[in-house]
């Protein structure tokens, strides 16, 4: 079985400051990992995803992850955030078998409160 | 496209009464599912089916039912509703499970007095 742990429930910052949101996961067997975003009384958005290849991912609005197998993450990162990233934010994975996936499994969310 | 259309978006009902919430997608995808989100819990998955005429439970299917009966439709049915089932609930749609990103509806506030 997979499961995913976003570290931080909360993460406070000012305008055009860096902000990463931490994510790690176990399985044993080989993942896809997924970043989702949700705004106040919407659904969820996909920002980026993982499923091969390079291990640096860029996604919508000027985010990024890095995948680091051996430590078991996948963190969120943006240079410079903007008062409109304020959202929820939600790390996901499900396994890859090889030919067939298994269901998403999500984290507990991430609050982005971004202050001017 | 409509994409995932989920309704009603709100609804309040009483202990021990039944209702279903509806999901439809027009991207002909095969595999759908049934959220919900509770503050604090992140997303749990339901329910889920991965084509017409078959369904699956998932992390927390007790109180609730699903049918597919086509691949554009998948009902979430609570039979006899309570409090505890308080929540918002999202229905997805992808082609499949995992590799594919999920589409998601924008959810049905649901309150069990």
């Amino acid at each position: 079985a997979q499961s995913v742990t976003q570290l931080d429930s909360q993460v406070p910052v000012f305008e055009e400051a860096p902000v990463e949101l931490r994510c790690n996961y176990s399985s044993s067997v080989s993942v896809y990992l997924f970043w989702y975003v949700q705004y106040p009384n919407q659904g969820l958005q996909l920002l980026l995803k993982y499923l091969s290849g390079s291990t640096l991912v860029k996604g919508i609005n000027g985010f990024e992850a890095e995948f680091n197998k051996s430590q078991t993450s996948f963190h969120l990162r943006k240079p410079s955030v903007h008062i409109s990233d304020t959202a929820e934010y939600f790390c996901a994975v499900s396994a890859n078998y090889g030919g067939s996936q298994g269901n998403l499994i999500f984290g507990k969310g991430t609050k982005l409160s971004v202050k001017p | 496209n409509a994409g995932v259309t989920q309704t009603p978006k709100f609804q309040v009902l009483k202990t021990g009464q039944s209702m279903t919430l509806q999901c439809a997608q027009d991207m002909n995808h095969e595999y759908m599912s049934w959220y919900r989100q509770d503050p604090g819990m992140g997303l749990r998955l339901i329910h889920y089916s991965v084509g017409a005429g078959i369904t699956d439970q998932g992390e927390v299917p007790n109180g609730y039912n699903v049918s597919r009966s086509t691949t554009e439709d998948f009902p979430l049915r609570l039979l006899s509703a309570a409090p505890s089932q308080t929540s918002v609930y999202f229905c997805a749609s992808s082609r499949d499970p995992g590799g594919q990103p999920q589409h998601f509806g924008d959810g049905t506030r649901l309150s069990i007095l």
